[in-house]
């Protein structure tokens, strides 16, 4: 079992469909990360959050909405999305004070398909 | 221009042979660090090894190392005595700027699909 959980790990949506994608760490860990994974390209970085607040957000549509209560939970909230978001959504996770490396942990990521 | 390169889409090699993976890299900053990670079919990216910018020497862990060219900004991944489990998509990242302050984020490559045959 990873220290990143992600659930569900597949999702099958409509393009009129509210669904959630949730992820939890449990490295205790306070930063953490949404990237977007499609076939043929690079991760993508959707958004940052340190201390449960956002401190990126890559120009990513409003369709997607994330929420972080707190610095265990991160969700990617999904509304109104298009066939070109089918994804693996990926969630990673990192200590900000620890480390010399500051490499980043992941979750096993959520398949997303969109109808 | 990418930031991260990685010009193999797919490579083979045999069972206890080495393979080298190519990264290549862009950045104006004098601080950075790179990164590799593994992704098998699973989904999960598993972290292998990481060479910071003013690191002298090659990072290495276990079967892994790093072959850090500074002036050429390479930093290819090597894996010695393959094994089946190596086969996996492998993904060159890196951060630039320090390790401490806000986001740290990682951009990564395309990444290289790996088959280790017997």
């Amino acid at each position: 079992e990873t220290g990143v959980t992600q659930t569900p790990r597949h999702l099958v949506m409509g393009m009129t469909n509210k669904k959630s994608l949730k992820c939890e760490q449990h490295l205790g860990h306070n930063a953490m990360y949404w990237y977007k994974q499609s076939a043929k390209k690079p991760l993508e970085l959707m958004f940052v959050y340190n201390f449960k607040e956002q401190t990126e957000n890559n120009s990513v549509p409003s369709r997607f909405s994330p929420e972080c209560p707190n610095s265990s939970h991160l969700f990617l909230h999904l509304h109104t999305l298009q066939p070109e978001d089918s994804a693996l959504y990926l969630c990673a996770s990192r200590h900000e004070l620890a480390g010399i490396t500051g490499e980043l942990f992941f979750g096993e990521g959520s398949r997303l398909t969109v109808l | 221009a990418q930031k991260i390169t990685q010009t193999q889409p797919g490579m083979f090699v045999q069972e206890k042979e080495a393979v080298t993976l190519d990264c290549t890299y862009d950045t104006s900053d004098q601080s950075y660090g790179l990164f590799w990670y593994k992704q098998p079919s699973s989904g999960e990216m598993i972290f292998l090894i990481y060479q910071g910018s003013y690191d002298e020497q090659n990072a290495t862990e276990g079967r892994y190392s790093l072959n850090f060219q500074k002036a050429r900004k390479s930093a290819n991944l090597v894996i010695s005595a393959s094994q089946l489990g190596d086969s996996a998509m492998y993904f060159c990242a890196m951060r630039e700027g320090r390790v401490t302050g806000g986001g740290n984020k990682l951009t990564f490559g395309t990444g290289t699909q790996l088959k280790v045959e017997l």
